[in-house]
């Protein structure tokens, strides 16, 4: 069975940069693209990203580019999201899922930023 | 981008009822669209893809229609569990979209 776990809660200051991680047990990265899809509190679904590691080709939504990289370690089965200049506004869960319709889900993880 | 709109925002609805969402997309996504179900700090959990596909563990009584631009989701008669937010997805090009939701509360 598929499972994608992601790297824990973290915590922020305004200017900072994140990293989480979403390692595949199950499955291999690089046969399927993985996306990036992050949850304000109380808010929607908001696609961020995603990466096609056979094809090492990244696509950004508009609004993140610039300060968003998502990569992938085909070695580790793990796909990485980094966001820079953080503000209070990218305070949220940032959810991983596979596939170009996301059978399978991480279990989210929570960025806060605050002062 | 593609935009995708869902309707009604909200919906209340009788458990044994039967349950429609629609969702529009502001150009052609063919059948390259999902549906999701999310439950308070819980992921998404997908119910449909390509438009009226149900993986094979997702009950019968959800079904999805549509091509194009125009979409529905209904649950034919609706479940305790059933209750929550409802998302539908185009992964038809990049970027890729959501809908921003409708939620289905218990009359």
């Amino acid at each position: 069975q598929v499972q994608l776990v992601q790297s824990g809660a973290e915590l922020r200051t305004p200017g900072s940069s994140v990293k989480v991680s979403c390692q595949v047990s199950g499955g291999v990265v690089g046969t399927f693209s993985f996306s990036w899809v992050r949850q304000a509190p109380g808010q929607g679904l908001e696609w961020m990203g995603g990466l096609t590691p056979i094809f090492g080709v990244s696509h950004y939504a508009e609004k993140f580019r610039g300060r968003l990289t998502i990569t992938a370690d085909k070695s580790t089965h793990t796909t990485y999201m980094e966001l820079t200049d953080l503000t209070s506004e990218d305070t949220a869960f940032y959810f991983c899922a596979r596939g170009n319709w996301f059978e399978f889900w991480g279990q989210g993880s929570l960025v806060t930023v605050s002062s | 981008e593609i935009v995708l709109t869902q309707s009604p925002v909200t919906l209340s609805v009788s458990p044994g009822e039967r349950a429609t969402l629609s969702c529009g997309a502001s150009q052609s996504v063919s059948t390259n669209l999902a549906w999701y179900q999310q439950k308070p700090g819980q992921a998404p959990r997908l119910l449909i893809y390509g438009a009226s596909t149900r993986p094979t563990d997702i009950p019968a009584r959800f079904s999805a229609s549509g091509s194009g631009t125009e979409f529905t989701l209904t649950i034919s008669s609706l479940q305790s569990d059933d209750f929550g937010l409802y998302y539908c997805h185009q992964y038809k090009e990049w970027p890729q979209t959501f809908g921003q939701g409708t939620k289905v509360e218990m009359k």
